[in-house]
């Protein structure tokens, strides 16, 4: 397996714009995170789905960004607009619920720079 | 609620130093506790694990016992190298479907 592949790696956008962020989970796994990561506020679970069904989003820091889930192998983060402060890296991951002693696979991640 | 405290950073280290990184959870339940490091510019990668009390999770030469009695879980290894140099963090799961992380302590080896 290919592990969790996000795309694009790097985005430079300028504030306004509208920004996607895309990640393909590993196959059979039936829970997906988005976490963002900065120096002050560290790891933070914006959103997770379960079986492509939303779950909890009470982490989505406001209305700018939204979070789908199409189908078992394709999620997007999106922002619109998108702010300086939105700058961080993005990491998706995904888990099998087998059991509480599996760790999620995280992906390389998307360092998002807002200008 | 479930939380998980590790040491500050940064560490620095002297290539083969013997390093120990704290960490301690609170927890409802049985947590697995977990290990996971970032090398520079990647993802979080999965360290090592331990599902119940008194298991030791261990790789790549470094270990962590599950210390149920001092809810602690504390990462060691014996003896570091440059290649280690990385962010470390601790974190635990419960039931719920939810990864709680530490703060992530940086770790620098200096040959």
């Amino acid at each position: 397996d290919a592990g969790v592949i996000q795309s694009p790696r790097h985005e430079v956008t300028e504030m306004g714009q509208e920004v996607t962020l895309r990640c393909k989970p590993i196959s059979g796994h039936d829970y997906l995170f988005w976490y963002r990561q900065t120096m002050m506020r560290g790891l933070e679970l914006l959103i997770y789905f379960n079986n492509n069904v939303p779950i909890d989003d009470s982490g989505m820091p406001e209305d700018r960004f939204s979070a789908k889930m199409p189908n078992a192998s394709f999620s997007t983060l999106k922002i619109q607009p998108s702010e300086p402060r939105d700058s961080a890296v993005y990491f998706c991951a995904s888990s099998f619920f087998g059991a509480s002693n599996n760790g999620y696979t995280f992906g390389s991640g998307t360092r998002l720079t807002v200008v | 609620g479930d939380s998980v405290t590790q040491m500050e950073g940064p560490v620095t280290l002297s290539e083969e130093a013997f390093l120990t990184i704290n960490c301690t959870y609170t927890a409802t339940g049985y947590p697995s506790l977990f290990w996971y490091v970032q090398y520079p510019g990647e993802g979080l990668q999965l360290l090592l694990k331990a599902t119940k009390a008194d298991d030791k999770g261990s790789n790549k030469g470094f270990e962590a016992t599950y210390r149920k009695e001092t809810t602690s879980f504390h990462l060691e290894k014996g003896s570091v190298q440059v290649s280690d140099s990385a962010v470390y963090f601790c974190a635990l799961r419960t039931g719920a479907n939810n990864l709680f992380f530490g703060t992530g302590t940086r770790l620098t080896v200096i040959p």
